[in-house]
This record gives structure tokens, sequence and C-alpha cells, in this order.
């Protein structure tokens, strides 16, 4: 059964930062494209970042671009989202993704873990 | 960048009944789009990709189209379990982005 389990969420203060991971099982995650997708609490979904299967290709919204950093572990089965000068409006239930037969629709997501910014 | 602008926001309606979704995309999407339902409090379930294939293990009452720049979902006989919210989102070019979203309300 595939899984994606996030983790790391939290309060964090304005200007600070914070690591979220996405532990998968039940598929080879080394040979999947994946994501991390956003909902801002009573709002739409707001895609945020991919990574190829072997990392070699990166894509950020250009809301995040700069601040956030996407990675993985492949041998640790893991996904990670390193999320720096947090703003108020980064504020969301953030979601990792599975890629679809590699054409970036998503088929298998977590079950998302708040970041909230707050002072 | 593809702006996906959805329609209407929320639609009214009853078991049984028809119900259109329809997404518009700034430029062409090509056939890259893709439907999810979105229930409370859960993540989004994919419905549809590529435009018109229906995932595996997803009734036979969702489907979708194309017509130019134009997407539609439609839920023939709407039943209890399909009130929620729907999402179109693109997967022709980076970076990825959704419609806004349709709220299906009982009536």
């Amino acid at each position: 059964e595939v899984q994606l389990v996030e983790s790391g969420g939290g309060l964090v203060q304005p200007g600070g930062s914070l690591r979220l991971s996405c532990a998968a099982s039940g598929f080879t995650f080394s040979t999947y494209e994946m994501n991390w997708v956003r909902q801002a609490p009573g709002k739409g979904l707001e895609w945020v970042s991919y990574i190829s299967s072997s990392g070699s290709t990166i894509h950020y919204a250009d809301s995040v671009k700069g601040r956030f950093t996407i990675s993985r572990d492949n041998a640790k089965n893991s996904l990670y989202l390193q999320m720096n000068s947090l703003r108020a409006e980064d504020t969301a239930v953030y979601y990792c993704a599975r890629d679809y037969e590699h054409r970036d629709y998503f088929d298998y997501w977590g079950q998302g873990t708040l970041v909230t910014v707050s002072s | 960048d593809i702006q996906m602008t959805q329609s209407p926001s929320s639609v009214s309606a009853s078991v049984g009944d028809r119900v259109t979704i329809t997404c518009r995309a700034s430029r062409s999407a090509n056939n890259w789009l893709a439907w999810y339902q979105q229930k409370p409090g859960k993540a989004p379930k994919l419905l549809i990709y590529a435009a018109s294939s229906l995932l595996t293990g997803v009734p036979s009452r969702f489907s979708g189209s194309k017509s130019g720049t134009d997407f539609t979902l439609t839920i023939t006989s709407l039943q209890p379990e399909d009130f929620a919210t729907y999402y179109c989102q693109q997967a022709d070019s980076f970076p990825l982005t959704f419609g806004g979203g349709t709220k299906v309300e009982i009536k």
C-alpha cells in the first residue's frame, strides 16, 4: 500500500525556518517524481515545488523561489522541504504528492502537515 | 504561466442531478489537465487525468472533456458521496497551476 507521511509542521515566527519531511513507503520511491502542494486555511490548492526521481531537476513556484529548497534521499525513501524566511502567507497545510505516470498529476497524497507562521 | 479559471465557484445540486464544472486555461494546456475531488479535512483525490482519462476505480458517472482551452468535468447522477470541492490542474508546464475550486453543495 502506498503511504506518504508528512512531519515537521508547527508554529514558527515570521522570518523563521522549518524543515518538512515526507516518508514514503509501498512503492519504489527512487523511480517517482515528487511534489509539495500547499493549501492555506479555507483556500484552494497551490503547487509549491517539484523534484525529479534522481533529484537532478527541480522547479519552484515563484511565491517560494529563493526561500524554499526541495530535496530527497532515495536511500531513506524521504522527501524534504526546507523553508526559510517564512511569511504569514506561507501558513498552510503542506502535502507531499507523488507524480502519476511521470506526468505531473498527483495520484497519492500524504495527510498533510500544518505550518503556521505567526508572532 | 498558465492561469486556470474555474467556474462556477459553487453549485447547489440535488442527488441525481447532472453537474458541470469548467476550467479555462489562459493558453493552450494541450490535454495535460487533471481533476481532483477534495472533502473537508482530507487530501485531494485524483479523478481524471489527460483531460478525459478516468483513473482506475473512479465511478463512470465522472467524465472529462476538452474544447479548445476549455476543460469540463461532468458528474452525471450526483451521489451523496460526491458533495465535495473539485479542482482542475494543468500539467502542461511549470509552474503547475490549479483552478480556484468548485464547491458542490446539497440543495
